[in-house]
């Protein structure tokens, strides 16, 4: 089957400190993955995507490589700001026939940044 | 762009009633569109998936004569809670997935359902 394994929460930082959060995956095929971020009361937003092997998806300074090998999609930033702190999701999405794809969301981990 | 919206964001409601959520996307066409829970601290479990003009697909478990979902324009589906009772209190989210668009999601800001 399909699943998406992440670090348990929550993450505390300092600022300017170095994040990363670490996401595996499961699944049969080819899927695309995902970051999604949940800022406090809002929805989830997409952060950034790969949708093959050795992609690199990234977006406000937030980088993850697709790894097949390894089934990984760690989340990592070289600097985080008080503003990062959310929870953040890992997904993928199986490439299934007939058209419509699913998201499969892991546990969510919680990140704190203090200044 | 791509911004979806939910209505109401906070519901409460007697048990035995019934509670219509409604998802739109404000900007762009979606012919799938996706219903999620999530409890206090955890992920979002997928409900059921609907597509404009035909019966959602729902996931394993979930009820389907419960959990009413309409899909009746490419930019509007609603979801029914029946005869809710106070385990359906949750937080409710929807995502819609533009027309022509393959694995990308835009989330609504979700609706949360107290059920007294």
């Amino acid at each position: 089957g399909n699943s998406v394994t992440q670090m348990e929460g929550p993450v505390t930082l300092s600022e300017e400190a170095f994040l990363t959060i670490n996401c595996t995956y499961t699944a049969t095929g080819y899927p695309s993955l995902f970051w999604y971020v949940q800022y406090p009361g809002e929805g989830l937003q997409l952060l950034l995507k790969a949708t093959k092997a050795d992609d690199k998806g990234s977006n406000k300074g937030f980088e993850a490589t697709y790894r097949k090998e390894t089934t990984s999609f760690h989340l990592e930033k070289g600097s985080v700001q008080v503003s990062d702190s959310a929870v953040y999701f890992c997904a993928l999405s199986p490439r299934l026939s007939g058209g419509y794809n699913k998201l499969i969301f892991g546990a969510g981990t919680r990140l704190a940044v203090h200044p | 762009g791509a911004v979806v919206s939910q209505h109401p964001s906070r519901v409460i409601c007697k048990s035995g009633t019934s509670v219509k959520i409604e998802c739109r996307s404000l900007d762009f066409q979606a012919t799938t569109m996706f219903w999620y829970r999530q409890f206090p601290k955890q992920s979002l479990m997928l409900m059921a998936t609907s597509n404009e003009g035909s019966k959602a697909t729902y996931e394993q478990g979930v009820e389907k004569d419960k959990f009413l979902i309409n899909h009746a324009s490419l930019t509007l589906s609603t979801l029914t809670v029946t005869s809710a009772h106070p385990e359906d209190s949750s937080f409710y989210i929807c995502s819609a997935r533009p027309a022509g668009g393959q694995d990308e999601q835009y989330f609504g800001p979700g609706t949360r359902l107290t059920v007294t």
